[in-house]
């Protein structure tokens, strides 16, 4: 039974607009969440976090939301970059247990 | 700052033979440490993980185990490979208190080709 799904295997976006990254989750006490880049062969990149009693976190042109109602949070890049191309994974957790990861959404950046 | 190392970055074994991944961390002292593997256009699946030295739980039954002979040194190990245990292993660390429990930091990770 997968607790964190990101429904999307890969999104194409052109230059210049916006990527909106999508991850549900089944477990309502999932209290953390975190989103990562990962280019090839390399290990994830930590990008924005967010906890349960925010709904919304920006850093630069990262914005993370999360809506807990309906058990779902997006990650929002403006403006897309060639160089955002990656996997991004999501990743939840209930406070003092490990983290459950999505299986990860491979974006492309089209010039 | 924290620097987390693996090696090494690529491997190529036949069926049956040993394996021996390591994995060290530099710049923080009783870090919490995670094997995990991705296969192939899959997620990351969480193999290990160790509050401390000689504390290791498994998460999954499988062919691999590990083992963490100082603070800040993981091994992920088999006595036999299987072909099924090609992939891309990574190690990751978290802190132990304060915002860096948080988080976890990856590794640059090993791709391991079972043939």
């Amino acid at each position: 039974d997968q607790q964190v799904k990101q429904n999307s295997p890969s999104l194409s976006v052109q230059e210049g607009r916006i990527s909106i990254l999508n991850c549900d989750y089944t477990n309502s006490m999932f209290d953390y969440f975190l989103w990562y880049k990962k280019y090839p062969a390399e290990g994830p990149t930590f990008l924005i976090s967010i906890s349960s009693i925010k709904d919304k976190n920006e850093d630069g042109r990262f914005t993370v939301f999360l809506n807990k109602s309906a058990k779902h949070l997006s990650l929002h890049i403006v403006p897309s970059q060639p160089g955002d191309s990656a996997v991004y994974f999501c990743a939840a957790r209930i406070y003092g247990q490990n983290f459950v990861f999505g299986p990860g959404t491979r974006l492309s950046v089209l010039p | 700052s924290q620097t987390i190392h693996q090696w090494p970055a690529t491997l190529v074994q036949p069926v049956g033979s040993p394996l021996s991944l390591e994995c060290t961390v530099e710049g923080t002292s009783n870090p919490n440490l995670y094997w995990y593997r991705q296969a192939a256009g899959r997620g990351l699946q969480l193999l290990f993980y160790s509050i401390g030295i000689d504390q290791i739980s498994s998460e999954v039954p499988q062919n691999l185990s590990a083992s963490r002979p100082q603070d800040r040194q993981f091994i992920l190990s088999s006595k036999k490979l299987l072909l099924s245990d090609s992939g891309f292993y990574l190690c990751a660390w978290s802190g132990y208190t304060g915002l860096d429990k948080e988080t976890q930091y990856f590794g640059p990770g090993t791709r391991l080709l079972v043939l």
